[in-house]
């Protein structure tokens, strides 16, 4: 079993529309939980980070977290084209300094 | 700019050639990391090195050398190495879990794309 699993393919969604990221896990003891965005050629910047159960919003940007089902997911509202990008999963399993990525999802926004 | 800055940017190599990746991180952290990126492959860790361990992935072949002379500066010496070896290297850098945070949140550089002839 992975470690981190993100399985949808590309994700095409119009402008405006809101994309739907998922990912599951499989440390149930892991704690710390975040969405990196990498654009095409570029390295990974931090969007989100989640630490508890529940949803974090942050701008256009709501991370949810169940911990008894081992899922994170990523919402993104009023899809800009700008937000064409690869979307990475990662997971910090207990006890460790490392991060452990999903294959990541690529979205693309249709103007 | 994140903070954590990598040079050289792109590098083209020979198999019988010597070469290092540098990265220095100016974030205060005390972690830092090397990683693989592929195509249509995950992030691939390959070395970590903080106040607590240094980690090895086993599966890294010793090829790949690293060294981290202080909390700031980290290599990466390559020599001899393989066209699959061709890909995106990046260093991250984060508190370290004796910090008594629980975050640990990740910054990367902008990484060194390597291409082996």
């Amino acid at each position: 079993q992975k470690e981190v699993e993100q399985n949808s393919g590309p994700l095409s969604v119009p402008e405006g529309a809101i994309a739907s990221l998922n990912c599951t896990y499989s440390d149930r003891g892991s704690q710390s939980f975040f969405w990196y965005r990498q654009y095409s050629g570029k390295s990974p910047e931090l969007i989100m980070s989640i630490y508890s159960n529940g949803d974090k919003e942050d701008g256009r940007f709501t991370a949810q977290l169940n911990k008894a089902s081992q899922y994170v997911s990523l919402l993104i509202r009023d899809s800009q084209p700008s937000d064409s990008a690869t979307y990475l999963c990662a997971v910090r399993p207990y006890g460790n300094n490392r991060l452990a990525f999903g294959k990541g999802n690529q979205v693309v926004v249709i103007p | 700019e994140t903070g954590v800055t990598q040079t050289p940017r792109h590098l083209v190599m020979g198999m019988t050639n010597k070469k290092s990746l540098k990265c220095e991180q100016h974030l205060g952290h005390n972690a830092m990391y090397w990683y693989k990126q592929s195509a249509k492959k995950p992030l691939e860790l390959m070395f970590v090195y903080s106040l607590e361990e240094r980690v090895e992935n086993n599966s890294v072949p010793s090829r790949f050398s690293p060294e981290c002379p202080n909390s700031s500066h980290l290599f990466l010496h390559l020599h001899t190495l393989q066209p699959e070896d061709s890909a995106l290297y990046l260093c991250a850098s984060s508190q370290s879990l004796s910090r008594g945070t629980s975050q640990n949140i990740q910054y990367f550089g902008a990484g060194t794309r390597l291409s082996v002839l």
